[in-house]
């Protein structure tokens, strides 16, 4: 099963806002809200950021949201802030009782 | 507080056998479904293999048939057994804990450190 499709890259400024896309199909994505995002700083395991589509852990600022529609789930960072600087993967359920992850997304404050 | 250790990496020639180790802490680990996901450094996640708290396991399609996950719930160990490992095997290998106990819905709350494996002649 190919990985979940995510930019590569996105990039914006202190204080905007970035979207990080994150696109599946039925038998993923689109079937299921078990959708969970994470972020990963260079030589670190990857933190858990958010669940089942839009819901976050404790601990994580408000400014991240998470949204789906369809088979393509999103990670909305707004307010960016230079420690955002990071590596972000989604994840997903499957029809097959296995997980599936993107293929991550670098976001960079510029 | 929750811990996860891995253990167990290292060089390993192609076709040879490694197993991992993932000593856990700070919770009921018998009533927790437990993750292994691997990393090849400098490139993206890839979920490897799944054991549940009733001993049902799930692979990836890369290592069906060549690993083996389990559990020893008397010492709060995960493992993972590799065979036939293969050069792209290479990776650093983290296990990881679901969020809620009893519960598969593959939601990684926390993670170890990882351990790297390398498989190379």
């Amino acid at each position: 099963q190919s990985a979940l499709t995510q930019p590569p890259s996105v990039s914006g400024s202190p204080g905007q806002s970035v979207t990080i896309s994150c696109t599946g199909t039925s038998s993923d994505v689109g079937g299921y809200n078990r959708v969970s995002w994470f972020q990963q700083l260079p030589g670190t395991a990857p933190k858990f950021m958010m669940y089942e589509v839009s819901n976050r852990p404790s601990g994580v600022p408000h400014r991240f949201s998470g949204s789906k529609s369809g088979n393509t789930a999103s990670l909305t960072i707004s307010g960016l802030q230079a420690e955002d600087e990071a590596d972000y993967y989604c994840t997903s359920y499957t029809s097959s009782n296995t997980l599936i992850f993107g293929g991550g997304t670098k976001l960079t404050v510029l | 507080q929750v811990q996860l250790v891995e253990s167990g990496g290292g060089v390993v020639q192609p076709g040879r056998s490694l197993r991992l180790s993932c000593a856990a802490s700070g919770f009921t680990f018998s009533s927790y479904v437990m993750h292994w996901v691997r990393q090849v450094p400098g490139k993206g996640l890839e979920w490897v293999a799944v054991m549940s708290y009733d001993g049902s396991d799930k692979y990836a399609d890369s290592v069906k048939g060549r690993f083996a996950i389990s559990r020893d719930n008397s010492k709060n160990t995960l493992y993972v057994e590799m065979n036939s490992l293969r050069p792209e095997d290479t990776a650093v290998y983290y296990c990881a804990r679901e969020r809620w106990d009893f519960d598969s819905s593959g939601y990684l709350e926390y993670w170890g450190q990882g351990t790297l494996v390398t498989v190379s002649s």
